[in-house]
């Protein structure tokens, strides 16, 4: 069992050149999230889904888009990266509810020059 | 307002002994989740504990227990003869929202505690 696979691990981009972060869960889980990790932040919620064709807004949206085609897929598309969007990323995981752990993938260190 | 503080950033104990990290949290929710999770310097988030609000007995896992004061909003994370390992950056983290709503189960993340272990 893969888990939540995210990749890549590391990324370099230049001011205005767009990507997409992938990430890829076999859990069959119906809420998937993306999370951004700043120094004395926490993780803040950037978007998330609750299901295949569902998606809505978390914290720090801007910039950032998402869609979720299947259920396992939810990548995350950085426009027009700028320098304020290096950071870590994190794509999570969960059976949707209060109760539900959530599984992280390996997170992605994404610095924009 | 914060939804969880943790307001120790750094925390030191000796090799052996109990730490408290603590946390507290807000909401109008009756119905929500408490978690624990470990980040070690290699960067994954590692699921420690979790806590339902309509629980009554405290979460116990292995050498980590959660103290869940639930008039006070807090839920303390307690972990008991402290290893080496254990020194991490910690968060605490909150699931609400109500069941059917689209933001159900959305998890909000503290600033997290650094935990440093002594020998």
């Amino acid at each position: 069992n893969a888990g939540v696979t995210q990749t890549p691990k590391f990324q370099v981009l230049k001011t205005g050149q767009s990507m997409t972060l992938q990430c890829a869960q076999d859990m069959n889980h119906e809420y998937m999230s993306w999370y951004r990790q700043d120094p004395g932040m926490g993780l803040r919620l950037i978007h998330y889904s609750v299901g295949a064709g569902i998606t809505d807004q978390g914290e720090v949206p801007n910039g950032y888009n998402v869609s979720r085609s299947t259920t396992e897929d939810f990548p995350l598309r950085l426009l027009s990266a700028a320098p304020s969007q290096t950071s870590v990323y994190f794509c999570a995981s969960s059976l949707r509810g209060n109760t539900a752990e959530a599984f992280f993938g390996q997170g992605t260190r994404l610095t924009v020059v | 307002a914060q939804k969880i503080t943790q307001t120790q950033p750094g925390m030191f104990v000796q090799e052996k002994e109990a730490v408290t990290l603590d946390c507290t949290y807000d909401t109008s929710d009756q119905s929500y989740g408490l978690f624990w999770y470990k980040q070690p310097s290699s960067g994954e988030m590692i699921f420690l504990i979790y806590q339902g609000s309509y629980d009554e007995q405290n979460a116990t896992e292995g050498r980590y227990s959660l103290n869940f004061q639930k008039a006070r909003k807090s839920a303390n994370l307690v972990i008991s003869a402290s290893q080496l390992g254990d020194s991490a950056m910690y968060f605490c983290a909150m699931r609400e929202g109500r069941a059917g709503g689209t933001s159900y189960g959305k998890l909000t993340f503290g600033q997290g505690t650094i935990l440093t272990v002594h020998p």
